[in-house]
């Protein structure tokens, strides 16, 4: 059945590095994906929209030279982390839309030392 | 600026129902009103959704008021595993959620 996959589930990276986190729809296409951030103990933070060959839309106070979105295919959106920076540890999860109901990735626990 | 507002914490006996409340006062004719559940460090979770009819499936009943202002999710028969927290929300092209309601069930 429809699945968002969302990888990976979790990654340690160094300050200054990027890391790309990659979300994929399994038996859909999706023109669209949001991509949300959650703290601990805190609800998810929708970031930005994902859309199928143009720009990404962020949220106000995104800074979107940092969390760079790629929506190359159908099937496939990319966030990618530049220059991560501890404050950036956080919980990214991604979601695509199929008839009418949101699905979700597993979500990917970032934690940059 | 989530379009909701739900009790921030709710406890309920195992075997018994569990009703979460959530009010949506500003909510316009073609929004629907979604349900998910979060575990902890895992994706939410889809539940159940509707637009003014009451619904049900395998997971919950969905209980929306006739001025839609507001809703009420009922686990019929809440187990331990069903300790989450819930997000109401209201949905028109994107999906933003509030604080939700963290249920605990207990033994």
């Amino acid at each position: 059945g429809a699945v968002v996959s969302q990888h990976p589930s979790r990654v340690i990276c160094k300050s200054g590095t990027s890391v790309k986190i990659e979300c994929r729809s399994l038996d859909f296409q999706a023109t669209t994906m949001f991509w949300y951030r959650q703290f601990p103990k805190q609800s998810l933070m929708l970031m930005a929209t994902s859309n199928e060959g143009s720009k990404a839309t962020y949220e106000q106070g995104v800074e979107k030279d940092k969390f760079l979105i790629n929506h190359a295919s159908l099937t496939l959106s990319t966030l990618t982390v530049t220059s991560a920076h501890p404050e950036d540890s956080s919980f990214y999860i991604c979601s695509a839309t199929y008839r009418g109901e949101l699905l979700f990735g597993s979500g990917t626990q970032l934690s940059v030392l | 600026d989530a379009k909701t507002t739900q009790p921030t914490s709710m406890d309920c006996a195992e075997g018994r129902a569990a009703n979460l409340p959530c009010n949506h006062s500003t909510i316009s004719g073609n929004e629907y009103v979604y349900w998910y559940r979060q575990i902890h460090s895992q994706g939410p979770q889809y539940i159940i959704h509707g637009l003014k009819n009451n619904e049900t499936n395998e997971m919950a009943s969905l209980i929306i008021t006739e001025d839609r202002k507001s809703s009420t999710l009922i686990l019929p028969h809440a187990t331990l595993r069903d300790t989450a927290v819930y997000y109401c929300i209201v949905y028109n092209n994107d999906m933003r959620f509030g604080a939700g309601t963290r249920l605990t069930v207990k033994p």
